[in-house]
């Protein structure tokens, strides 16, 4: 089966724009989670979703958003880009909030310019 | 909080040989999750091994095991018969409530 789809792979970005990220778990998994990954700051979560709901957030300004369609595939926004979000966002989707076996996609890498 | 450290920035291993990479981690919890995975250039990260807290007995995956040891709050991660496809960067990882808190990452390099 499918593994985690992250789309698009890679994107640059100018100051002050804003772009979105889309993540489409395997098939049957409800939860997926976001993390940012930079070399200064390692993995860093930023949110989880369930069933359409936002149900853990990290310690991020309110620039970065997401949320979860009925199909579970999701999406995060980052809007008023900075330099400092270049970075590699990954996603990982699991079964339920219980299920402690997690999968990544293979990320999408954002250059701010 | 949770924390998870890793001492070993860098480390490299002759293939077929054994390498032992460190984890320590900080928590107030007594039930949660450790793992080890690997992200390999592709960045895509892999899981390696997995342990659950209330488990004594150390998990082993084929040629990957670990040593938990719960009361120092120790996680370390051995790799027998290392392969040149074992290359990789490996993290730590504690998870809580479906969450993720990784160390900083060990980088391996297994020469031939």
């Amino acid at each position: 089966k499918a593994g985690v789809t992250q789309t698009p792979r890679y994107l640059i970005k100018t100051r002050g724009q804003q772009v979105t990220l889309s993540c489409s778990p395997i098939s049957g998994h409800r939860s997926v989670s976001w993390y940012q990954q930079t070399p200064g700051q390692g993995l860093q979560f930023l949110f989880e979703y369930f069933s359409e709901t936002q149900r853990n957030k990290g310690n991020f300004p309110g620039r970065f958003s997401g949320r979860q369609f009925s199909n579970s595939r999701s999406e995060m926004n980052v809007s008023t880009l900075e330099l400092g979000d270049s970075a590699l966002y990954l996603c990982a989707s699991s079964l339920s909030r219980l299920d402690t076996e997690a999968f990544f996609g293979q990320g999408t890498r954002l250059t701010v310019v | 909080a949770q924390t998870v450290t890793q001492s070993q920035p860098e480390m490299s291993v002759q293939e077929a040989e054994t390498v032992t990479l460190s984890c320590t981690y900080d928590t107030s919890e007594n039930n949660y999750y450790l793992f080890w995975y690997k992200q390999p250039p592709s960045r895509q990260m892999i899981l390696v091994i997995r342990q659950e807290a209330y488990k004594q007995q150390n998990a082993t995956e084929n040629r990957f095991s670990v040593n938990f040891q719960k009361a120092a709050k120790s996680f370390s991660l051995k790799i027998s018969d290392s392969q040149l496809g074992d290359t990789a960067m490996y993290f730590c990882a504690f998870m809580k409530l479906n969450q993720f808190y990784f160390g900083t990452g060990t980088s391996l390099t297994v020469i031939p």
